[in-house]
């Protein structure tokens, strides 16, 4: 699994876009990109992935860059329920959470 | 589906004994690992098994044993507990290794006086 690079907090205002940002340089040609929110002490929640094009779910998007080595997960109008912490993975395997970016959103 | 459950939920152990942490899942995935937390940190993968009798160990397996008898469980057990090991213990599964997203169960929060 590629190893990921993320902020460890950001801040948004309630009803803006929020982007995460993610670097994973080191990700190999057939792995995915993956996005986990965890609340509070909960299990992490899945997002959505992806591997090469841009993906929209009905949580949020997912921009990848054309050499694959950076992704940006927005959220496109930010709620205070989506204050979390975001990992993005790099692959599917032996799977690494790293810390995370603890994201705030604010009133 | 229940999706990911765990057993038991919350957990005080003494320093040296032993438990068993349960996990199981009704999706029919092949892939199953767990995962421990420690306060205000990232995720750890403790051990992983990419189908029933094939197990493996993640980044920190000491002081864990794991089995997978079949599809649906995979139990983390403690040999001897410490200190160290406490922490909040989180199962997954996906469809398959390296396939799919992972579901994770609620977690067990383990204490160890």
């Amino acid at each position: 699994d590629a190893k990921t690079t993320q902020p460890t907090s950001m801040d948004c205002a309630e009803g803006r876009a929020a982007n995460l940002p993610c670097n994973h340089s080191t990700i190999s040609g057939n792995e995915y990109v993956y996005w986990y929110r965890q609340i509070h002490s909960q299990g992490p929640q899945y997002i959505i992935h992806g591997l090469k094009n841009n993906e929209t779910n009905e949580m949020a998007s997912l921009i990848i860059t054309e050499d694959r080595k950076s992704s940006t997960l927005i959220l496109p109008h930010a709620t205070l329920r989506d204050t979390a912490v975001y990992y993005c993975i790099g692959g599917a395997g032996k799977s690494t959470f790293g810390d995370g970016t603890t994201l705030t959103v604010k009133p | 589906n229940a999706g990911v459950t765990q057993t038991p939920k919350f957990q005080v152990l003494k320093t040296g004994q032993s438990m068993t942490l349960q996990c199981a899942q009704d999706m029919n995935h092949e892939y199953m690992s767990w995962y421990r937390q420690d306060p205000g940190m990232g995720l750890r993968l403790i051990h992983y098994s990419v189908g029933a009798g094939i197990t493996d160990q993640g980044e920190v397996p000491n002081g864990y044993n794991v089995s997978r008898s079949t599809t649906e469980d995979f139990p983390l057990r403690l040999l001897s507990a410490a200190p160290s090991q406490t922490s909040v213990y989180f199962c997954a599964s996906s469809y398959r290794y390296a396939l799919g997203e992972q579901y994770f169960g609620p977690g067990t929060r383990l204490t160890v006086t």
